[in-house]
């Protein structure tokens, strides 16, 4: 138990494109759900923190507006990468924490990669 | 500010053992988690520690003690499919996550 999906797992886009990645929590609700960014060689950076039915928590340095989270339901979180620019390729990942098990542990989708040209 | 420091690279040789060190100074302590990350997948757990002392759990170990701040990842039995990144992360006391930047394991055969 405990899978999450992404999708796409990768995706190549113009400069100015909007992207959304959504993220699944298949066989458990998340109370929580995280994204990640991940450049090359690079540690995982924490974008930003949300649970289901409110506004996300977004780290410091990171755009609300350029990167828009939503946490519809208990089972999926998208994140939308407005007007991208060539420095927001990367590697994006997002978790889910469950209510239940160890406390928050995360869970981890198997990441999107982004390309923009 | 908070802190956590692991070599950013190890080697080792098919067969053997080796010890991956993280000691970490954080605001708060919610438990420690060990991660593997293969290069472009995302990370998958391989353990939690939040009382002192050593978890094994096949052939991987963990220890921690937290008057030291310190916790270590023990890989026994090295196959070429261990070689990955392996992260330490820390739950502090907001219950974040906070990340290290990973140890990259080559083994050789």
């Amino acid at each position: 138990g405990a899978v999450v999906s992404q999708h796409p797992s990768w995706v190549i886009c113009k400069s100015g494109t909007s992207v959304k990645i959504e993220c699944r929590s298949l066989d458990f609700q998340a109370t929580t759900m995280f994204w990640y960014r991940q450049f090359p060689k690079q540690s995982l950076m924490l974008m930003a923190t949300s649970n289901e039915g409110s506004k996300a928590t977004y780290e410091q340095g990171v755009e609300k507006d350029k990167f828009l989270i939503n946490h519809a339901s208990l089972t999926l979180s998208t994140l939308t990468v407005t007007s991208a620019h060539p420095e927001d390729s990367s590697f994006y990942i997002c978790s889910a924490a469950r209510a239940s098990g160890i406390d928050n542990e995360q869970f981890f989708g198997p990441g999107t990669r982004l390309t923009v040209l | 500010g908070q802190n956590i420091d692991q070599p950013t690279e190890m080697t080792a040789t098919e067969g053997a053992i080796v010890q991956i060190n993280c000691t970490y100074q954080t605001s708060g302590f919610n438990g420690l988690f060990w991660y593997q990350q293969h290069a472009g997948e995302a990370p998958t757990f391989l353990s939690y520690n939040v009382l002192d002392g050593l978890e094994e759990k096949g052939r991987f170990s963990s220890f921690l003690s937290r008057s030291k701040g310190y916790s270590y990842l023990l890989l026994k039995e090295l196959q070429m499919k261990d070689s990955a990144s392996y992260l330490c992360a820390v739950l502090d006391s907001n219950y974040q996550l906070i990340w290290g930047a990973g140890t990259k394991l080559i083994i050789k055969p």
